[in-house]
């Protein structure tokens, strides 16, 4: 069975602190996908990492990936109130790329 | 480039009525991908178009379902006799099939009630 497990589910944190969301996957894609969920929104695509040993950072999120692993991790610097949502990995499976996803994890960032 | 859009955003119905959800992909895209959301999961795939042929149904993918793509432009899912577990967001989303990263890019999804 394909699985994705993200660690943690949930989680609180101050504003200014960082951390890390971690996603393990047991597909043997070349790739994974991270995307970010409002409350009652859609999802809105953060990352694409296309290869083992990418790296990609865009304002405080800084994402990789361990292909070897299947590991993921989405980094959260000095995080700000605005970062609280839903995140989600996404390896894609077989020739069709359609994505198997994790239950997420729901980010809050007091202020 | 207006992005992928879906029809209608809200749907009430009551169980055993059928109901019909549209998706509008990005111009060019012809990958499209349909997916379900229940409450507090991540989304689970229902099925795959490239262009208009449909080449992958989920197991998830009940007899009450079907979806089409005429053409290979817009699609369009329908629930028959819907039921109550039918309750989830609804979410289409779009990939060009020659851009190698294979991204896909959602739309606001349709959020289904079955009373």
């Amino acid at each position: 069975e394909l699985k994705v497990e993200q660690n943690p589910l949930f989680l609180s944190m101050q504003e200014g602190k960082n951390y890390t969301i971690y996603c393990n996957y047991s597909t043997t894609s070349d790739r994974l996908y991270w995307y970010r969920q409002d409350p009652g929104k859609s999802l809105e695509s953060l990352f694409v990492l296309l290869s083992n040993g990418a790296v990609k950072q865009e304002g405080r999120l800084m994402a990789s990936l361990d292909t070897k692993a299947r590991l993921s991790t989405l980094h959260i610097t000095a995080a700000v109130h605005d970062l609280s949502a839903t995140y989600f990995c996404a390896p894609p499976r077989g020739s069709n790329y359609q994505l198997i996803w994790g239950a997420g994890t729901k980010l809050i960032i007091k202020p | 480039d207006t992005g992928v859009s879906q029809d209608p955003r809200h749907k009430i119905t009551k169980r055993g009525q059928n109901v019909t959800f549209r998706c509008d992909p990005i111009s060019e895209h012809n990958r499209l991908y349909w997916y379900r959301q229940t409450l507090g999961q991540g989304p689970e795939f229902l099925t795959y178009f490239q262009n208009e042929a449909q080449l992958e149904k989920s197991r998830l993918l009940s007899d009450r379902f079907s979806a089409e793509r005429p053409k290979g432009s817009f699609s369009t899912l329908e629930i028959q006799r819907t039921e109550q577990g039918d309750s989830a967001m609804y979410l289409c989303a779009s990939s060009p099939g020659t851009a190698y990263s294979y991204e896909q890019y959602f739309g606001p999804g349709t959020r289904l009630t079955v009373t």
